[in-house]
């Protein structure tokens, strides 16, 4: 597609359950980062993917956070046993950059809006 | 752990009037980076901003890097009501890839 695709853009989980939320980046992007978001604030750094090498999963928050990239394009983050500070907005992005230590210009996807009840 | 910061918060302007918000880091950033998001939408990216007392411009828009390359600033000239949104900035630093953002500034304008 054109753009970064995420689904679901909104999802009610009931605390404890498993989420499970894809990022389908634009084509031909190497690196894929994952984001959260919460209300008024800006985004939270997740983790980080080149190709489907996960770089850097130093903001994960918990063991509960899981993401991958099996065939360096889709990507899945998943949280088990959802809490109620999980809800948030999670973000993906990709760029073209590689190598090096410039992001590049990020292109976002319009978010997973996850609510824990 | 490293910061942007980000002032102001918020910013209430009427509409023809000049705007500006600022990042400043106490690391030596590699680059800057602004994004716009709308309210209930995602970041866009505006600029990239690499050199040190680097300039540039985009319509109304003036973005520059500070000569040590710590702080950055985005102006806006005569502001519109499609300008409203939060304003990010966001950084690397060092050699590390993953990008530090700003809390953002909230621009609404009246029109």
């Amino acid at each position: 597609g054109a753009g970064v695709s995420q689904s679901p853009r909104y999802k009610v989980a009931k605390r404890g359950q498993d989420v499970a939320l894809r990022c389908d980046p634009i084509s031909g992007h190497v690196s894929l980062f994952w984001y959260q978001q919460a209300l008024g604030q800006g985004p939270e750094f997740l983790t980080y993917f080149q190709n489907e090498a996960q770089l850097d999963k130093s903001g994960l928050p918990s063991d509960r956070f899981f993401a991958e990239r099996p065939e360096g394009s889709v990507s899945t983050l998943k949280i088990q046993r959802t809490q109620q500070e999980d809800s948030a907005v999670y973000l993906c992005a990709s760029s073209l950059a590689m190598g090096g230590s410039f992001t590049g210009e990020l292109f976002f996807g319009e978010g997973s809006r996850l609510t824990v009840l | 752990g490293q910061q942007v910061m980000q002032i102001p918060q918020y910013q209430h302007v009427q509409e023809g009037e000049d705007f500006t918000t600022y990042c400043n880091s106490s690391t030596t950033l590699s680059n800057i980076q602004w994004y716009k998001q709308r309210p209930g939408g995602h970041p866009v990216f505006l600029i990239q901003l690499v050199k040190s007392g680097e300039v540039k411009k985009q319509k109304r828009l003036t973005f520059q890097f500070g000569e040590a390359k710590k702080n950055s600033s985005l102006h806006i000239t005569a502001t519109q009501t499609t300008d409203v949104g939060t304003y990010f900035c966001a950084a690397n630093a060092g050699n590390n890839r993953k990008l530090i953002w700003g809390l953002g500034t909230s621009l609404a304008v009246n029109p």
